[in-house]
């Protein structure tokens, strides 16, 4: 059971307009910035969105990212073939035992 | 360009110690946090450890605290986790990441990540 919650699976059309949820708490998202993470299948993750909304250089404008309260979401926009990977939000997360980084349990993303 | 290279990684049994360790250039590693994250077969992502620029910092999953110890040596510009007390439940990918600051968690680079087994 992740710390922060993921949807497992979210599908749409090319062309089409996909949002990915990451629901957690004011122990993590509450309180610290949100990145997210995409997988390619048989590959390392890749850094997609950080501090919430802003996008690593060479990381395409079609990829956006939002946060309000304890939950976040990324918008994926005219989904493309290669879009299809497992989408990971991830956060700082303030513990009875520590700081630690926690991770979604991932949502896998298909295009029809 | 920026690479992180992971290795040590093997089959080892319960019980029994493994050290994995992260080659990093291409850019400042004394001013660069370093996470471990791994991976297990057909999961999803699980942070392990970071480490501060400094060293002074050190921070680590429940699920490892007190059997895992993250490490740098700048003289070698290499990130080290031992790992001790290995159970089954440790095997998967471990993949070692860059972070400009300690608290942004913004693993902007990974490496192609080690693999871990551990089975009698």
């Amino acid at each position: 059971q992740s710390v922060l919650t993921q949807p497992p699976s979210a599908s749409g059309a090319p062309g089409q307009t996909v949002s990915i949820s990451c629901s957690g708490s004011d122990s993590n998202i509450g309180s610290n910035t949100v990145n997210w993470f995409q997988q390619l299948p048989g590959t390392a993750p890749k850094l997609l969105i950080f501090s919430n909304r802003l996008r690593p250089s060479g990381v395409s404008d079609r990829f956006s990212g939002s946060k309000s309260g304890t939950s976040a979401s990324l918008v994926i926009s005219g989904l493309q073939s290669g879009d299809e990977a497992d989408y990971y939000c991830a956060s700082w997360h303030d513990g009875l035992n520590g700081p630690c980084v926690v991770f979604g349990g991932g949502t896998k993303l298909t295009v029809l | 360009q920026v690479q992180l290279v992971e290795s040590g990684g093997g089959v080892v049994q319960p019980g029994r110690s493994l050290t994995v360790s992260c080659v990093a250039s291409g850019f400042s590693f004394s001013t660069s946090t370093f996470h471990w994250v791994r991976q297990a077969p057909g999961k999803g992502l699980e942070w392990v450890a970071v480490i501060s620029s400094d060293g002074v910092n050190t921070y680590y999953a429940d699920s490892v605290k007190g059997r895992f110890t993250i490490s740098r040596d700048e003289s070698k510009s290499t990130v080290h986790l031992q790992m001790h007390s290995l159970r089954s439940e440790d095997t998967a990918v471990y993949f070692c990441a860059r972070d400009p600051h300690l608290w942004g968690g913004e693993l902007g680079h990974w490496g192609q990540g080690t693999l871990v087994t551990v089975s009698s």
